[in-house]
């Protein structure tokens, strides 16, 4: 049972244009989730993140949104560039125990942005 | 800043052989390191979360004899796949992680196993 899903595979998107990457979550445990950017053959690269006392944050191009009662967050990009094309993984853990909580990972979206 | 350092990036080896791989952050204490491994077009199946000094902690179904980690500093972790077969290859990957749980993990580039 996939904890955290990322239903769009992939997502095409012209240069200049919004780029919203969407990730929904099952466990209500979790309260700190994390942006992943994957370029081939290299580890993902921290993006953003956004803890549940939250409902946005934002970094330069990169907004993460969190709707807890939707258990829904998404990332947008704006303007996104041809050099945001890559895999975007979203990552969620439940930090209540204050212990090694491991992050589940999305399956990720291949995100393609047209020049 | 904040660099993981993962060695070596590909291997290729027999089946029978034992692989260690490396994982070291570079400018930064890592308290807890995790390994992950990765199949095509799957996400990243956490493996083992470790903490300097202290014995890994194995995800379910994961076998610590199989998959050995040893995290002797602060800023290096190793996993050595012992006897490694053919199912063995893969895509592994480790992180590292700074002070609380409110931390981002940040990766290493991967290491691609494969067992012939």
């Amino acid at each position: 049972d996939q904890q955290v899903k990322q239903n769009s595979p992939s997502l095409s998107v012209q240069e200049g244009r919004i780029s919203i990457l969407n990730c929904d979550y099952t466990n209500s445990m979790f309260d700190y989730f994390l942006w992943y950017k994957k370029y081939p053959a290299e580890g993902p690269t921290f993006l953003i993140s956004i803890s549940s006392i939250k409902d946005k944050n934002e970094d330069g191009r990169f907004t993460v949104f969190l709707n807890k009662s939707a258990k829904h967050l998404s990332l947008h990009i704006v303007p996104s560039q041809p050099g945001d094309s890559a895999v975007y993984f979203c990552a969620a853990s439940a930090t209540v125990s204050l212990v090694n909580t491991p992050l589940v990972f999305g399956k990720g979206t291949r995100l393609s942005v047209i020049a | 800043g904040a660099v993981v350092s993962q060695h070596p990036s590909w291997v290729i080896c027999k089946s029978g052989t034992s692989v260690k791989i490396e994982c070291r952050s570079l400018d930064f204490q890592a308290t807890t390191m995790f390994w992950y491994r990765q199949f095509p077009k799957q996400s990243l199946m956490l493996m083992a979360t470790s903490n300097e000094g202290s014995k890994a902690t194995y995800e379910q179904g994961v076998e610590k004899d199989k998959f050995l980690i040893n995290h002797a500093s602060l800023t290096l972790s190793t996993l050595t796949v012992t006897s490694a077969h053919p199912e063995d290859s893969s895509f592994y990957i480790c992180s590292a992680r700074s002070g609380g749980v409110l931390q981002p993990q940040h990766f290493g580039d991967g290491t691609r196993l494969s067992i012939l």
